[in-house]
This record gives C-alpha cells, sequence and structure tokens, in this order.
C-alpha cells in the first residue's frame, strides 16, 4: 500500500456537467476525509466517514455535492450541476482509529470549471 | 468551534538560517492535538510534527521543532538549518475528539533562497 490514492489528478468541466472523483484510502484506515483547497488557502473540511457512515458534512457542501463511502473503503466525492466557484482542489485524507491521530493525504484531483 | 490562526502569508529565509513560524488556535477542548503539515508546489501535504496537547514538552523532529505555549494558545513552528527543500506552504492544523476532523490555518509560503 502506497498511500492515499485519488483520481484523477487533474479534471476540466464545462459549468453544468457532473463530475465525479474517487479516493482510496490507506488499507487499513476506518476514517475518511474529503476536503476543498483553493489557491493560496488552506484545506477546508468537507465531509468525513467512519467506514461506510457519514457522520459529519460541513455546511459548504451544498446539495449539489454527495459523497459516499460504500462498503467502507474507496470514496467517492460527486459534484453535480457545476459551477465556476467549484474550481478548486479537492484533497482526501485518512487515518486510522487508533494512534497519533495524523492524517495522511492524496495528492488531489484538481477541479477547473470553464 | 476549532479556529487555527496564522498571521504571516509569506516568509522568506536564507540556506542553513533559522526561521519561525507562527500559529495561534482557539479550542474549547482539554484534549487535542496540533499539527504542522508542509505542501510543496504540485505536491501532496505531508507531516512534519505532531503535538500532543497533554504533553508539556515540545515536540522534535530532526530540524523541525515546536514552541507549544497551552495557555497562549500558541503553536509556532521552528526549522532550523533550512534547506532549499523546504521551500513550500505550511499549515498549522489541530484536531480534537470532539468532532474528530483536523482545522487547518490560512498557511504560510515559506521561500528559501539559495
Amino acid at each position: 500500500d502506497t498511500g492515499v490514492s485519488q483520481d484523477p489528478r487533474h479534471k476540466i468541466t464545462k459549468r453544468g456537467q457532473n463530475v465525479t472523483f474517487r479516493c482510496d484510502p490507506i488499507s487499513e484506515h476506518n476514517r475518511l476525509y474529503w476536503y476543498r483547497q483553493t489557491l493560496g488557502q488552506g484545506p477546508e473540511f468537507l465531509t468525513y466517514f467512519q467506514n461506510e457512515a457519514q457522520l459529519e458534512k460541513s455546511r459548504l457542501l451544498s446539495d449539489r455535492f454527495s459523497a459516499e463511502r460504500p462498503k467502507g473503503s474507496f470514496s467517492t466525492l460527486e459534484i453535480q450541476r457545476t459551477e465556476q466557484g467549484d474550481s478548486a482542489m479537492y484533497l482526501c485524507a485518512s487515518r486510522a482509529r487508533q494512534g497519533s491521530r495524523e492524517a495522511f493525504f492524496g495528492q488531489g484531483t484538481r477541479l477547473t470549471v470553464v | 468551534a476549532q479556529t487555527v490562526t496564522q498571521s504571516q502569508p509569506e516568509m522568506s529565509v536564507q540556506e542553513a538560517e533559522t526561521v519561525t513560524l507562527s500559529c495561534t488556535y482557539d479550542t474549547s477542548e482539554n484534549n487535542y492535538y496540533l499539527f504542522w503539515y508542509k505542501q510543496p508546489p504540485s505536491r501532496q501535504m505531508i507531516l512534519v510534527i505532531r503535538q500532543e496537547a497533554y504533553k508539556q514538552q515540545n515536540a522534535t523532529e530532526n530540524r523541525f521543532s515546536v514552541n507549544f505555549q497551552k495557555a497562549a494558545k500558541s503553536f509556532s513552528l521552528k526549522i532550523s538549518d533550512s534547506q532549499l527543500g523546504d521551500t513550500a506552504m505550511y499549515f498549522c492544523a489541530s484536531f480534537t475528539g470532539a468532532n474528530s476532523k483536523l482545522t487547518f490555518g490560512k498557511g504560510i509560503t515559506l521561500s528559501v533562497r539559495p
């Protein structure tokens, strides 16, 4: 296992289209997080899974956003009817249940809405 | 709610010198963790150093050390013997068990000059 993997790395889409991103966490990690990061800013929390249960969603996550984690393994983040303001880096992170609380990040998916 | 504040947007340091990055935080929890993450240009976020709030001793990892002032809610990062590879954005983050997520500051861009 080489760490948290995100796919695709880059996505360019036209406004109004739907996009879906995938995150594969470190295999033994049961916590999974999605963050959004705009240029020059810190990551902003979007949502959090413990196993397959989505435990928290940020107010930033409008009804156009949905996330799933079937079977508590990989996760998907879907954005429907994309808007230019959705352009950002979408980061996924995972962490183990016990231990240092360190979160391990993927390389992110950079979304550009044109 | 947790907040993390990084008030310096940019810093620059000469190679081999020492630099200190500032961070303040606010939380009502007694049990929490603090982190510094590094994000090199176009690369993924990696953990630099972590501090458990219940530990009085400041954490140290090779050239990186922190000055954790719990009463003042201050958590600064000192980088000694700066290297060109330290050029990156640095994010301060806090974690509490109450909400189980990392809260990030806005980050600081550090440039190491040759």
